[in-house]
Parts: C-alpha cells; structure tokens; sequence
C-alpha cells in the first residue's frame, strides 16, 4: 500500500470556524509533511514531523497547528483563518530522515470566506 | 543554499511529439534528484528519481538523467500522449537534510 489518504477533499470554511484536515498514511513511514500549493505554485512546507515530534515550522502563523497522534496520522487544525489561506493543503510522508521521495495525498482544497 | 531552476511553461506539443523539460540545479554535496508530476485536482506523484551522477531514472516512457557535469537532470519522452497533461515539478534532496527543494513547475499541454 503505497497510498497517503487525506480528509475532507473540499472544505468551505468561514473567518471564525474551527476544523480540521485529515492525514493518514500506513506505509511505515516516520517522517510526514504538511505543505500549502497555491495556484500554478510549487508546494510550500509548513511542517514536518520526523518520528511523532515536530521537528520543522516554516514559521507558520499560529492559525495553523498541526498534531500527530501516531506514527500513521497527521491532523492539521485550523483556526480564525484568512481569506488569503485559501489554497490546496498536501500531506506527504517519505521513509525517514534521509534521502528519501516523499508520497502525496491527494489534498485539501481549502476555500476560506 | 540549495535551489532548481526549471523550464518556463506551458510547454504546448502534438500527440506523438518528443518532450524535453530542462532542469538545473545548485546544491552542495550530492543530492538526490526527482521528478514529481501533478495531474489537475490532484497531488503530487513520484514520476522518476536518481541518487548519484550518471543515473538514470525511467517509468511510463519517461527519462532523465544525473548529469553531473552540467548540474542537470532534464526530463525526456519520445512520444507524449495526452493524457501527459500535467505539471512537472523537479525537485532536489541533499545529504543531512530530507527537506525536498522544488523547482516551479512546468506545466504541459499535449494536443491530439
């Protein structure tokens, strides 16, 4: 099984809303990634999380906070988002902390209004 | 600090045309290289990869090749069909870091 599942696919939520996105991979892999694509754009990293811990924050606004409950699940929770959030969010995870490729989920498609 | 620099799109073809998408990069050490491909509506898919100078990377009719020399890994297709539209995106891990570096993309657009 080489596939990296995310949940919900479209997601339409309003400036004072909380929710979640979905992450969940069982391929063994202990490194996992959230990234934000915008139109047209390569991904951008947000966070990565090597072995459960955070071990990367690009500098993400606190609206944004991602959580690993286990080894196979990635969350990414969102609060009192912008406008300007609105993109596509892709979870990825690769191997481990080496030279590994990484697997994408299909993404969230995020509309914030 | 590591960066690709990637071919400007769209790259427009006929069906049965030979595709070449150019990738440079600069890193330090000898990082890894990686083509990612993203159909529309969907994420990104491994396409091909090579780890050290001189290999080749191949799957569905796609190749690319670590040249060293020239810090390059172009993307090749003898004959693309449609169903080829997508954007590609070259990519680059180095040694002690597992954070991929990604080059802008390139969209392609095959004709029948």
């Amino acid at each position: 099984d080489t596939e990296v599942t995310q949940t919900p696919k479209h997601l339409v939520m309003g400036m004072t809303n909380k929710k979640s996105l979905k992450c969940e991979q069982h391929m063994g892999h202990r490194a996992m990634y959230w990234y934000k694509q915008k139109a047209k754009k390569p991904p951008e990293l947000m966070f990565v999380y090597s072995y459960e811990k955070l071990s990367i924050n690009e500098s993400v606004p606190s609206r944004f906070s991602p959580e690993c409950p286990n080894s196979s699940l990635l969350n990414l929770h969102l609060h009192a988002l912008q406008p300007e959030d609105s993109a596509l969010y892709l979870c990825a995870s690769s191997q481990g902390d080496r030279i590994y490729e990484q697997y994408f989920g299909p993404g969230t498609r995020l509309t914030v209004t | 600090g590591n960066s690709v620099t990637q071919m400007e799109g769209p790259v427009t073809l006929s069906e049965e045309a030979f595709l070449t998408i150019n990738c440079t990069y600069t890193a330090t050490g000898y990082p890894s290289l990686f083509w990612y491909v993203q159909y529309p509506g969907e994420g990104l898919q491994l396409l091909l990869k090579a780890t050290k100078a001189d290999d080749k990377g191949s799957n569905k009719g796609f190749e690319a090749t670590y040249r060293k020399e020239t810090t390059s890994f172009h993307l090749e297709k003898g004959s693309v069909q449609v169903s080829d539209s997508a954007v590609y995106f070259c990519a680059l891990s180095s040694r002690g870091s597992y954070i991929p570096t990604f080059g802008r993309g390139t969209s392609l657009i095959v004709h029948p």
